[in-house]
């Protein structure tokens, strides 16, 4: 069964700039949470996606936002980049409780 | 809120020594609690999971333990490979918010030959 998979793997955007990630759940997942890890921050919830609603939100500003789609793929948008934006960006998805990563994307904002 | 507690890493140890990484918790209710394991430029992968009191978790020799008394979730490991070097998550998850994984700061282990 293939993995979760997130695309791209690397990104680097200037400031100002907005930027959309890619998330594919394993097949027969309908959930999808998003974290950002960051070497202060540690790993930080974001939001989290089941069957097309966002049922869970953490702490950040409106500048990030997800959405997910009919066949349970998950993108997330972050508007107007700040260089504290610089993170790894982590998918999951699960069926149940259990939830399973994506290899992350780097993002690099200079 | 529900939070997680690690031990402050890094952990250095020797090929074949037995391995304790403390984790406790703060949580409402029942929360589920997690084990995870990311190797250097990779996603997060679980290593084991416990969803109630005192039920053991185990893979690939690691083992814990769901201590309600204690809130406690410590990882041990009776003989570390120098393929065991990571950085070791400890999680919850609590019953009314079933996506949102709640992560402790990490543990790097690095095992020396």
């Amino acid at each position: 069964k293939a993995g979760v998979t997130q695309t791209p793997r690397y990104l680097i955007k200037t400031r100002g700039q907005q930027v959309t990630l890619s998330c594919s759940p394993i097949s027969g997942h309908r959930s999808v949470s998003w974290y950002q890890q960051t070497p202060g921050q540690g790993l930080q919830f974001l939001f989290e996606y089941f069957s097309e609603t966002q049922r869970n939100k953490g702490n950040f500003p409106g500048r990030f936002s997800g959405r997910q789609f009919s066949n349970s793929r998950s993108e997330m948008n972050v508007s107007t980049l700040e260089l504290g934006d610089s993170a790894l960006y982590l998918c999951a998805s699960s069926r149940d409780y259990e939830q399973y990563f994506g290899p992350g994307t780097r993002l690099t904002v200079t | 809120g529900n939070s997680v507690t690690q031990m402050e890493g890094p952990v250095t140890l020797s090929e074949e020594a037995f391995l304790t990484i403390n984790c406790t918790y703060t949580a409402t209710g029942y929360p589920s609690l997690f084990w995870y394991v990311q190797y250097p430029g990779e996603g997060l992968q679980l290593l084991l999971k416990a969803t109630k009191a005192d039920d053991k978790g185990s893979n690939k020799g690691f083992e814990a333990t769901y201590r309600k008394e204690t809130t406690s979730f410590h990882l041990e490991k009776g003989s570390v490979q120098v393929s065991d070097s990571a950085v070791y998550f400890c999680a919850l998850i609590s019953g009314n918010q079933g996506g949102k994984l709640i992560f402790g700061q990490g543990t790097e282990l690095s095992v020396k030959p």
